[in-house]
């Protein structure tokens, strides 16, 4: 596609399900970022994926998150057992570089509402 | 752990006015992003700077990389610019880009 497509936009659900957040990059990007932002609050870094290097996970807030990227292809980030502080817009970015000195391209990203 | 600082938090403006908004870091970078996001969400990229400068219509970035230091300046700022001003820095390589907390602009008619 022409840009960083994310699925779902919206995504509502109940304390305690599992919800899995999908991003698809532009084609040929090595690099690979997952964010989160809370409502008024800047960008929290969640995930770097590069390549074929090992993901940067320092992010991920707890062991309920996960994500998984094969290759240079789709990445899907998944949270287990969500709880109401998981409530947020979760960005996905790709980018051309390696050394972040490529223009960053962003998905519109998926709100996510735990009830 | 490089800190990224941005200055001022919240800045508002009257329409035509100069704005300058800062971006500080504490450690050496390959690169540095600023990016744009208005209400509603949508992150844009507006420029990327690794030394010097660069000019994209009323928009300018510099960059002094011996003083860790970036500034975004907006010419003729006009309420479309508002909007929150993100700097991120990157340190090379396979490292992961560190993001500013933003600043708020507010342009008024």
């Amino acid at each position: 596609g022409a840009g960083v497509s994310q699925s779902p936009s919206n995504k509502v659900t109940e304390k305690g399900k599992d919800v899995e957040l999908r991003c698809d990059p532009i084609s040929g990007h090595t690099a690979l970022y997952w964010y989160r932002q809370r409502l008024g609050q800047g960008l929290e870094f969640l995930i770097y994926f590069q390549g074929n290097s090992a993901p940067d996970k320092s992010g991920l807030p707890s062991d309920r998150f996960s994500a998984e990227r094969t290759g240079e292809s789709v990445s899907t980030l998944t949270i287990q057992r969500t709880q109401q502080e998981d409530s947020a817009v979760y960005l996905c970015a790709s980018s051309s570089q390696a050394d972040n000195t490529g223009e960053l391209f962003f998905g519109e990203g998926s709100r996510l509402t735990v009830l | 752990k490089n800190e990224v600082e941005q200055s001022p938090q919240n800045l508002t403006a009257q329409e035509g006015e100069f704005i300058t908004i800062n971006c500080s870091y504490s450690v050496g970078i390959s690169a540095l992003h600023w990016l744009q996001q208005h209400p509603g969400g949508g992150i844009v990229s507006l420029f990327m700077l690794s030394s010097g400068k660069k000019k994209h219509g009323r928009l300018i970035a510099t960059i002094n990389i011996q003083e860790k230091h970036s500034s975004l300046h907006i010419t003729a700022s006009h309420p479309r610019d508002s909007a929150v001003y993100i700097c991120a820095v990157g340190g090379g390589a396979n490292s992961k880009l560190t993001f500013g907390k933003g600043i708020t602009l507010s342009v008024r008619p």
